[in-house]
């Protein structure tokens, strides 16, 4: 069974500081992906990435950065975060080329950025 | 500008009785669409999913339907347990679930013991 673990289930942290967090997953999945989930909006992609040291931007990158130096493990930073970065985060793994293979999430990361 | 729409955001059912949700998308390039289940405090977990080639998929007490004219899918759920009470995204994907997806808002369901 796929696992995809989130560091930290729930974080409060002040404006203007640096924010990592942290994802793993143990399938050995080549896709991660990293959205954020706000009432009203749905999930909304930040990046992915479909390989080590790779990186690609979703629909909402601005103020967010991501690493993946190895491949199960991807970090999401928030540079300097902001209120309006009060979230919940969720990390999803996948497998490309196997057929209806979904992406698998992780239990998300309730984030209060005050 | 958004390209999958769950235009209801809430739905209340009996036990017992049929729950249908329902999608739409814009975009015509999106080829594999999937319904994702949501309990609170939980990541979301995959329910089901159809490609653009049929019509129709069903597992157990889930179906989706798939008109790709009308760019609309739908799922049946029946029937209805208190278990199945939760958010439900609709997801779609123009190179198949494992890649980049776009969600839609999402809609609660309820359903009543």
């Amino acid at each position: 069974d796929v696992k995809v673990t989130q560091s930290s289930r729930y974080l409060v942290k002040r404006t203007g500081e640096k924010v990592f967090l942290e994802c793993v997953q143990d399938m050995d999945h080549e896709n991660m992906f990293w959205y954020r989930q706000d009432p009203g909006l749905g999930l909304r992609l930040i990046y992915f990435s479909y390989d080590v040291k790779m990186k690609e931007k979703g629909d909402i990158p601005e103020g967010y950065s991501v690493s993946r130096e190895k491949k199960e493990r991807f970090s999401l930073i928030l540079e300097s975060a902001s209120t309006n970065q009060t979230s919940m985060y969720l990390c999803a793994s996948s497998q490309p080329g196997v057929p209806n293979q979904p992406q698998h999430f992780g239990d998300g990361t309730r984030l209060s950025i005050l | 500008d958004q390209q999958v729409k769950q235009n209801s955001p809430s739905l209340s059912v009996q036990e017992g009785r049929i729950s249908i949700l329902n999608c739409d998308y814009t975009n015509s390039m999106f080829d594999y669409f999937l319904w994702y289940k949501k309990y609170p405090a939980e990541g979301p977990t995959f329910l089901i999913s159809i490609s653009s080639i049929k019509d129709k998929n069903e597992d157990g007490r889930f179906t989706v339907f798939l008109n790709k004219s009308a760019k609309h899918l739908s799922l049946h759920i029946v029937p209805s347990q208190p278990g199945d009470s939760a958010v439900y995204f609709c997801a779609a994907s123009a190179k198949g679930g494992s890649e980049k997806l776009v969600f839609g808002k999402g809609m609660k369901l309820t359903v009543n013991p």
